[in-house]
């Protein structure tokens, strides 16, 4: 299997732009999970979905932020309108089942001017 | 929310040095993970566990649930080991689980 796969790897976009980060999970995971990662705050948990399902979004900053899982190997993590403190890495991972063993894609780097 | 602190932020060694780094959570937890990540970023799930002790390889992970307490060990450290090292510890309330409380890292440098 290729892994978690991220797109795009990277993000620069000006403040105010939608920005859709997009993940594809490792096939026959049931859970994914979303991140963020900055200098300041470290790693954050975002959302998880369960079987296609949001289970938890309490991580999600604001109502900027939206994740969607329309399908069992694909996910949407949009932010609209972006602003500079979005810069960060986001990260997709995946696992069979729930907060067990997690597989982590490669991040994407977003830069918001 | 569980406080999760880790020990020592950074931490450079001598190859072959043996490596212990320490993670401390504030409330009970259900499971905690040790990650790793790279240089380049890319994050890898090193162990979890619940309790008792696992190893992989050159890799050991104990906890202390009594205590609050988890370690991570690295026997006969390489330069390739150097990484930043994440504790994550999983919480449950009585709703369910309260998702993952990451601590800041330890920024781990092996010289050769």
């Amino acid at each position: 299997d290729a892994g978690v796969i991220q797109s795009p790897r990277h993000e620069v976009t000006e403040m105010g732009q939608e920005v859709t980060l997009r993940c594809k999970p490792i096939s026959g995971h049931n859970s994914l999970f979303w991140y963020r990662q900055t200098m300041m705050r470290g790693l954050e948990l975002l959302i998880y979905f369960n079987n296609n399902v949001p289970i938890d979004d309490s991580g999600m900053p604001e109502d900027r932020f939206s994740a969607k899982m329309p399908n069992a190997s694909f996910s949407t993590l949009k932010i609209q309108p972006s602003e500079p403190r979005d810069s960060a890495v986001y990260f997709c991972a995946s696992s069979l089942e729930g907060f067990g063993e997690q597989y982590f894609g490669p991040g994407t780097r977003l830069t918001v001017t | 929310k569980n406080e999760v602190e880790q020990s020592p932020q950074n931490l450079t060694a001598q190859e072959g040095e043996f490596i212990t780094i320490n993670c401390s959570y504030s409330v009970g937890i259900s499971a905690l993970h040790w990650l790793q990540q790279h240089p380049g970023g890319g994050i890898v799930s090193l162990f979890m566990l619940s309790s008792g002790k696992k190893k992989h390889g050159r890799l050991i992970a104990t906890i202390n649930i009594q205590e609050k307490h988890s370690s991570l060990h690295i026997t006969a450290s390489h330069p390739r080991d150097s990484a930043v090292y994440i504790c994550a510890v999983l919480s449950y309330s009585g709703g369910g689980a309260d998702g993952l409380t990451f601590g800041k890292g330890t920024h781990l440098i092996i010289q050769p």
